[in-house]
């Protein structure tokens, strides 16, 4: 499976768009990018997800680069209850691969 | 909007002791997963789980565990002979369908179980 990187931890202000990045630049063609969260100690909450184009739902929006090394989660704007751990995932196959994903924290 | 339920929310058990961790997941899913959580470490895999056997595992998910669909609606993880080491969050999750090469179905999780060995 592909690794991802992504920063330890993040800051944004409330109101105002979370960006959080994440490289898999060794992601071959038939792997999708997964984005989860996981606020304290619950279950990981499933976010987005994409192949190739851009996604956006009532939550987020991904954007993955054309050469799909890296990708981009997108929190138009930021709450203070999106405060959580956020995981990029590169799967293929059943079982999802959590890394240490990016603390976020969103500071009023 | 459906939801994932596990049972009980915390377990506390004596080293040596058996567990059971019971799911139920959302009633259109196919496909069910166990994964778990120690304190401060990664979100693990443990075990996936389709027409009533297994369809994946870990290098984690020894002879000490074991799963099962007991009826229509429950998902269960046993663990056998408990060891402090197996002290975790425990989470179920289900999906609409498992992996298809040409596409995929995002998995949805429940609250956990956190599981203290003393």
């Amino acid at each position: 499976d592909a690794k991802t990187t992504q920063p330890t931890s993040m800051d944004c202000a409330e109101g105002r768009a979370a960006n959080l990045p994440c490289n898999h630049s060794t992601i071959s063609g038939n792997e999708y990018v997964y984005w989860y969260r996981q606020i304290h100690s619950q279950g990981p909450q499933y976010i987005i997800h994409g192949l190739k184009n851009n996604e956006t739902n009532e939550m987020a929006s991904l954007i993955i680069t054309e050469d799909r090394k890296s990708s981009t989660l997108i929190l138009p704007h930021a709450t203070l209850r999106d405060t959580a751990v956020y995981y990029c995932i590169v799967r293929v196959g059943n079982d999802m691969r959590f890394g240490a994903g990016t603390r976020l924290t969103v500071k009023p | 909007e459906p939801e994932v339920t596990q049972t009980p929310s915390h377990q506390v058990t004596q080293m040596g002791q058996e567990v059971i961790l019971r799911c139920v997941p959302i009633s259109n899913h196919l496909y069910f997963y166990w994964y778990r959580q120690i304190l401060g470490q990664k979100v693990e895999f443990l075990v996936s789980f389709y027409n009533n056997e297994i369809s994946e595992k870990s290098e984690i998910f020894d002879d000490q565990f074991s799963v099962e669909r007991p009826d229509g609606s429950n998902f269960t993880l046993k663990i056998r002979s408990t060891k402090l080491e197996d002290s975790a969050m425990y989470f179920c999750a289900s999906s609409e369908a498992g992996w298809a090469g040409t596409g995929s179905y995002e998995q949805y999780f429940g609250p956990g179980t956190r599981l203290t060995v003393t």
